[in-house]
């Protein structure tokens, strides 16, 4: 079957670092999307990979590794409006999403 | 309009009535989407269309009917609601279907309560 697991929850300090990571298992792989959604909001597009790596947009970065399966999502200075749930999302072979369950980020002071 | 727009932005709904979701996009993008998001579970595809005059079905389409007359609107119709699906509803478009950096933009969400 189909899936992709990231952790239900996480807690982090304002001005911190965190990871948060996503794995999957799909047929097929035509790349990996991460969304950041606020509570009662839609997902708004964070980043997308589809070779190996590491991918850098200002605060954020995201990194992809085919072979095990895995990407993670790693967020510097983090600030109070970071809190959010990111969503992870991998595109199959038939082209469509198949969505993580999200992680919930909680920022504390 | 900027972007893509749903309506409405909430209803309670009786068991067994019809209900129409809408959804209009101005960004002239050939592919769109309907989800549903429940707590604890990840969006789930409900029906897809990939261009206009053609739809799909994802995940979870039973109970649900949509239809693509014009690039812009994409209705998601329940034909006799059951509390099951009670969820947040979003709509999404892309620029092209099946395109590997296909990056798919939400509107807002219809929040539905069926009773």
């Amino acid at each position: 079957g189909q899936n992709i697991d990231q952790p239900t929850e996480m807690t982090a300090t304002e001005g911190a670092i965190v990871q948060i990571n996503c794995t999957y298992q799909t047929s097929g792989f035509n790349g990996l999307f991460w969304y950041q959604q606020h509570a009662g909001e839609a997902p708004t597009f964070l980043s997308y990979n589809v070779l190996d790596g590491l991918e850098e947009k200002g605060r954020f970065s995201s990194f992809l590794s085919r072979s095990k399966g895995y990407s993670y999502l790693l967020l510097k200075e983090l600030q109070m409006k970071d809190s959010a749930s990111y969503l992870c999302a991998v595109m199959g072979s038939n082209y469509q999403l198949i969505w993580g369950a999200g992680t919930k980020l909680i920022i504390k002071p | 309009i900027a972007g893509i727009t749903q309506a409405p932005t909430s209803q309670i709904l009786a068991a067994g009535r019809r209900m129409t979701l809408r959804c209009t996009q101005d960004m002239r993008h050939n592919a769109m989407y309907w989800y549903r998001q429940d707590l604890g579970l990840g969006l789930r595809l409900i029906h897809y269309s990939n261009t206009a005059g053609t739809t799909g079905k994802g995940e979870v389409p039973d109970g649900y009917s949509v239809s693509r007359a014009n690039t812009d609107d994409f209705p998601l119709t329940l034909a006799s609601a059951v509390p099951s699906q009670t969820s947040v509803y979003f709509c999404a478009s892309s620029a092209i279907a099946g395109g590997p950096s296909d990056t798919q933009y939400f509107g807002p969400g219809t929040r539905l309560t069926v009773l």
